[in-house]
């Protein structure tokens, strides 16, 4: 079975340009997860989504950040304009219920400069 | 204080060493632990998921639970270069709560 899928790994910018992430969920895991992971930390949820309801945003920085899930399969989390402050990793994770395991993808490694 | 805290280390063993990782938490309505490990550059994996006080054991992994203390723990025993890792204790309330509260990680190197 194919796990979480991420894309692209790693992705450098200028500050104030936008960038999107892409995720892939595993086949029939009807929740997913976007996750932030700054530098020694553990991470900490954005947004979830129940098919293609987005059911809690509400760590989200709405200024800035969107997501959507069409068809409630894949998940594309834009930023625009980036901050400095937004180099961190972005990962991607889902579950089959929304209190079962979360299977993480490898994450997407944002630098803005 | 923080929901969850966790001793971010670093922790250094040799090889063959019992490891011991730790988190406390504050909040009683947490329901679920675990424990995932992460390497370098690699999402989180799943290692242990445990809901009750005591412990839970899988190959050379420990779960332990005491919910009294609010306090879980790690064991590794016959820690191997291959455990390198950081590792990351998360909790959930459960119920109609999914959300995942994680400590800082804890990074880990076994030395041969």
């Amino acid at each position: 079975e194919a796990g979480v899928v991420q894309s692209p790994r790693y992705k450098i910018i200028e500050k104030k340009q936008p960038v999107a992430f892409w995720c892939n969920p595993i086949s029939g895991h009807n929740t997913l997860y976007w996750y932030l992971q700054n530098l020694g930390q553990g991470p900490e949820l954005l947004i979830r989504y129940e098919n293609e309801e987005a059911v809690d945003d509400s760590q989200l920085p709405k200024d800035r950040f969107s997501a959507e899930r069409l068809k409630g399969v894949d998940s594309t989390l834009k930023i625009q304009p980036a901050e400095l402050g937004d180099s961190a990793v972005y990962l991607c994770a889902s579950s089959p219920r929304q209190t079962g395991e979360q299977f993480f993808g490898p994450g997407t490694r944002l630098t803005v400069l | 204080q923080k929901e969850v805290e966790q001793d971010p280390g670093p922790l250094s063993v040799p090889e063959g060493a019992i490891v011991s990782l730790n988190c406390t938490y504050s909040n009683s309505a947490f329901q679920y632990f675990m424990w995932y490990r992460q390497y370098s550059r690699k999402g989180p994996e799943l290692l242990m998921y445990t809901y009750s006080s005591g412990n839970k054991e899988d190959g050379r992994f420990t779960a332990q639970v005491d919910k009294s203390s609010k306090y879980i723990s790690l064991f590794i025993r016959d820690s191997q270069p291959s455990d390198s890792a950081t590792y990351l204790c998360a909790i959930q309330s459960g119920g109609s709560n999914y959300k995942l509260t994680f400590g800082k990680g804890t990074l880990l190197t076994v030395n041969p």
